[in-house]
């Protein structure tokens, strides 16, 4: 059975650097856009962006400026780190499993369980 | 830009539910819905407006195009209580509506 898992600080300060990485255990890494999407009880979900399995990446143009993403296929990890976080950065953080299905229709079969993220000093 | 509605509402056990998702320009049928139970992640329920994710029992259907979309629960279930969101994958940001939060009475 295929898992997700979040791991990372659960405390950023301001101006600082939010680092997330998502363990992907028991199934194949290949073949899936491996997505972040974060949850504020204001602005409800909100997609971040993905990294395919080979390495290329799609973001969202409100956050891009300040993210990196990266994959180690070797340990079936993704990582994210968002640079310059200010409060509006607290959220529940997701990783999950994108699957493009025929007729390019995207979905997310997959979920982490989230991590809260509090931006504070 | 993704619209629900309603935001929230209560309904008995074994009533039909009915939930609306309208998006500011057509995106043809690239419409999910996904099921947030209290404390849990997500979990997809239909695809491309209309798919049934498989495991999911068949009370739950999708249907619209365009720029409308409903999402029926029929024979509503105790387990049913959650918060449901609707999801375009037409273009990239992709966007979630901002939920609808389901009650039994």
């Amino acid at each position: 059975q295929v898992q997700l898992q979040e791991s990372g600080p659960g405390l950023v300060k301001p101006s600082e650097t939010l680092s997330l990485t998502c363990t992907v255990s028991g199934g194949s890494f290949s073949s899936y856009y491996w997505t972040w999407i974060r949850q504020t009880p204001g602005q409800g979900l909100e997609w971040i962006g993905y990294i395919y399995y080979v390495g290329s990446t799609n973001s969202n143009p409100s956050l891009e400026s300040r993210l990196t993403f990266s994959v180690d296929t070797s340990k079936t990890q993704f990582s994210l780190k968002l640079r310059s976080v200010t409060a509006a950065d607290t959220a529940v953080y997701y990783c999950a499993r994108g699957i493009a299905a025929p007729g390019k229709h995207w979905y997310f079969d997959l979920w982490g369980r989230g991590t809260l993220v509090t931006v504070s000093s | 830009q993704m619209t629900q509605s309603p935001s929230s509402l209560s309904a008995s056990v074994g009533d039909r539910v009915t939930i609306s998702c309208r998006a500011s320009q057509n995106i043809d049928l690239f419409l999910n819905w996904y099921q947030q139970r209290p404390g849990k992640a997500p979990k997809v329920l239909i695809y491309a407006a209309s798919t049934l994710q498989s495991g999911v029992p068949s009370r739950f259907s999708g249907s619209g195009s365009g720029t409308e979309f409903t999402l029926t629960i029929r024979n509503l279930q105790p387990e049913d209580i959650a918060t449901y969101f609707c999801q375009q994958t037409y273009n990239f940001p992709q966007t979630f509506g901002l939920g609808t939060k389901v009650e039994v009475k």
